[in-house]
């Protein structure tokens, strides 16, 4: 049973236009959610996070939106840059009191074209 | 600062061998992740340190998994025999500590460890 859910094994973007990266989840305990970058054999990066209590959080150019009604969220990225061009996980936590365990999604696979 | 380091990066063995995978976390930082990625799915949690106790391994698939973080700094995962199901990325994470009400700390993750059981 996945909790977290990338329904989009890929998507490409033309540089400098917007990339938007979905996620749902289906666990309502979840309030802390992330979004990791990953590059062919490295780890996962953080990118940026938001938890239940805001509906948006910005930094540069990427920005998160958080639909706990819907248990959605997604990541925009804009302009978005060949550099950009990755593996995006999504990632949802229990937080206060947690474990710190992470529930990952299936990952998109984001390519920027030049 | 250095990152999570993890070691081999690479390990090919035959079914029903030994092999042990090494993390070494950032420095000060007392919490401790191993996960593990499956041909290319989504990345699974395996088990949670805090310094050198085990504070969650619900993720652990089965006995043949052994983890420890002797002296509450590096950890060994150790998979004994390896059967052909556990080829994957080993990651290893870690992050600081929390003070009490907090949400979630930023895990840094390793490069990881690709291992192949032929």
């Amino acid at each position: 049973d996945q909790q977290v859910k990338q329904n989009s094994p890929s998507l490409s973007v033309q540089e400098g236009r917007i990339s938007i990266l979905n996620c749902d989840y289906t666990n309502s305990m979840f309030d802390y959610f992330l979004w990791y970058k990953k590059y062919p054999a490295e780890g996962p990066t953080f990118l940026i996070s938001i938890s239940s209590i805001k509906d948006k959080n910005e930094d540069g150019r990427f920005t998160v939106f958080l639909n706990k009604s819907a248990k959605h969220l997604s990541l925009h990225i804009v302009p978005s840059q060949p550099g950009d061009s990755a593996v995006y996980f999504c990632a949802a936590s229990v937080g206060s009191g947690n474990t710190g365990k992470l529930i990952f999604g299936q990952g998109t696979t984001l390519q920027v074209k030049p | 600062e250095a990152g999570v380091t993890q070691f081999p990066s690479h390990s090919v063995i035959e079914k029903g061998q030994t092999v042990t995978l090494r993390c070494d976390p950032i420095s000060g930082h007392d919490n401790l992740y191993w996960y593990r990625r499956v041909m290319g799915k989504e990345i699974k949690f395996l088990l949670h340190f805090v310094k050198e106790s085990k504070q969650d391994e619900s993720g652990m698939p089965n006995n043949r998994f052994l983890a420890e973080r002797t002296g509450g700094t590096y950890s060994t995962l150790k998979v004994q025999p390896a059967e052909l199901e556990d080829s994957g990325v080993y990651f290893c994470a870690s992050s600081q500590d929390l003070p009490a009400g907090s949400y979630q700390e930023t895990q840094y993750f390793g490069p990881g460890t690709r291992l192949l059981v032929l």
